[in-house]
């Protein structure tokens, strides 16, 4: 099962609203990422946990919190946004390999933010 | 500063043909390579990975990879309309994190009937 899943799959929000994007697999990967996409852009990376710790925060702007509860699930929280944030919000997950081939990241179907 | 680069096309073929995507990437030692196909408004979906310099072949798609020419290309044979989508190039690099990818900028790929 090489699944990932994003709710919502779409969302719209207004600059000073907060909401939560989520995300969850279970293919017993322990590294989880966020990635934001704009249109005819290569994914971006914004966060990268592994084994429940943040271990890379792309200088993202603090509006944007992310959150692993466990080794499923992940949250990326978000407040007072900007127009210029709407993009497909994309989840990945993967081993936790260091070194020697892969890790392969298998990808979510993203969530469509759009910020009003 | 770690580069992927792909032509950012749009490239066409005729269905049935074959349809050859490049990438190139600066770092020398970089240890895995990745293409994803991603339709237009869904996610990227991985169809391969290699890891070795030669071909690696699953179905009509074949990876080539030459480490000394930092070079990665994707054939798709036997070319459909159901093809049709944007293809990114993956890089993992060896040095800092082992887990990030440097992702190309993508080829278009058109398959016409």
């Amino acid at each position: 099962d090489t699944e990932v899943t994003q709710t919502p799959k779409h969302l719209v929000m207004g600059m000073t609203n907060k909401k939560s994007l989520k995300c969850e697999q279970h293919m017993g990967h322990r590294a989880m990422y966020w990635y934001k996409q704009k249109a005819k852009k290569p994914p971006e990376l914004m966060f990268v946990y592994s084994y429940e710790k943040l271990s890379i925060n792309e200088s993202v702007p603090s509006r944007f919190s992310p959150e692993c509860p466990n080794s499923s699930l992940l949250n990326l929280h978000l407040h007072a946004l900007q127009p210029e944030d709407s993009a497909l919000y994309l989840c990945a997950s993967s081993q936790t390999r260091t070194s020697g081939s892969g890790p392969e990241q298998y990808f979510g179907p993203g969530t469509r933010l759009t910020v009003t | 500063q770690k580069e992927v680069e792909q032509n950012s096309g749009p490239l066409s073929v005729p269905e049935g043909a074959i349809a050859s995507l490049n990438c190139t990437y600066s770092d020398r030692v970089s240890q895995s390579f990745f293409w994803y196909r991603q339709y237009s408004g869904k996610s990227p979906e991985l169809i391969m990975s290699i890891y070795s310099n030669g071909d690696k072949e699953d179905g009509r798609f074949t990876a080539q990879l030459n480490k000394a020419s930092q070079y990665v290309s994707l054939l798709i044979r036997d070319s459909q309309p159901s093809d049709s989508a944007t293809y990114l190039c993956a890089v993992k690099h060896s040095s800092g994190s082992a887990r990030q990818l440097t992702f190309g900028s993508g080829t278009q790929l058109t398959v016409l009937p």
